[in-house]
């Protein structure tokens, strides 16, 4: 159980053009997921945090505009690079919590590889 | 704003050694969690070990132990019997108490390679 998908697993786009990831909860409801931004050989960062519903709360430095985070529904939450630049390029991980579980469960997603040209 | 640092780039042990790997944090929170994560060459996260602050007692999960020093904020993983599969890059994260809503703070890594 608690398995969380990413798709896709590795995207290139063209600089300027953007791209939407998406993140799934297979088999539970993910109340809140969280957005991970993970460049080559360094630690995760966290992104942004978004509970279904309700507009996604962001970490200092991170641009709303540019990275729009929706989670519309209870399984499903999808980040959206806009006017993508060479230097979005990076590895993005999802991560999800089941509401029926402890507030320390978070289940990550196998991450995404976004390259962009 | 909490912080964790992991001192150690890289470390390398003997199969069936013992390997201890270092954290340390810094919070103003009385409450709140600990944890190891490995992430293979895959770069799926996967959870190793937890620690609840407001426990004394370390960890345990099978060969991962943790030394947890809440007073000096140190949390160090120790691998025992280290075998082949255990090679990945290993991350200290921190997580408030709080609601559900916090995300992790991870350390930028502790890259493990096991010599044969």
């Amino acid at each position: 159980g608690a398995v969380v998908s990413q798709h896709p697993s590795w995207v290139i786009c063209k600089s300027g053009t953007s791209v939407k990831i998406e993140c799934r909860s297979l088999d539970f409801q993910a109340t809140t997921m969280f957005w991970y931004r993970q460049f080559p050989k360094q630690s995760l960062m966290l992104m942004a945090t978004s509970n279904e519903g309700s507009k996604a709360t962001y970490e200092q430095g991170v641009e709303k505009d540019k990275f729009l985070i929706n989670h519309a529904s209870l399984t499903l939450s999808t980040l959206t690079v806009t006017s993508a630049h060479p230097e979005d390029s990076s590895f993005y991980i999802c991560s999800a919590r089941d509401g029926l579980k402890a507030l320390y469960e978070q289940y990550f997603g196998p991450g995404t590889r976004l390259t962009v040209t | 704003a909490q912080t964790v640092t992991q001192s150690q780039p890289e470390m390398s042990v003997q199969e069936a050694e013992t390997v201890t790997l270092s954290c340390t944090y810094d919070t103003s929170e009385s409450d709140y969690y600990l944890f190891w994560y490995k992430q293979p060459p895959s770069r799926q996260m996967i959870l190793v070990i937890r620690q609840e602050a407001y426990k004394q007692q370390n960890a345990t999960e099978n060969r991962f132990s943790v030394n947890f020093q809440k007073a000096a904020k140190s949390f160090s993983l120790k691998i025992s019997d280290s075998q082949l599969g255990d090679a990945a890059m290993y991350f200290c994260a921190y997580r408030s108490q709080g609601g559900g809503a916090d995300g992790l703070t991870f350390g930028k890594g502790t890259h493990l390679i096991i010599q044969p």
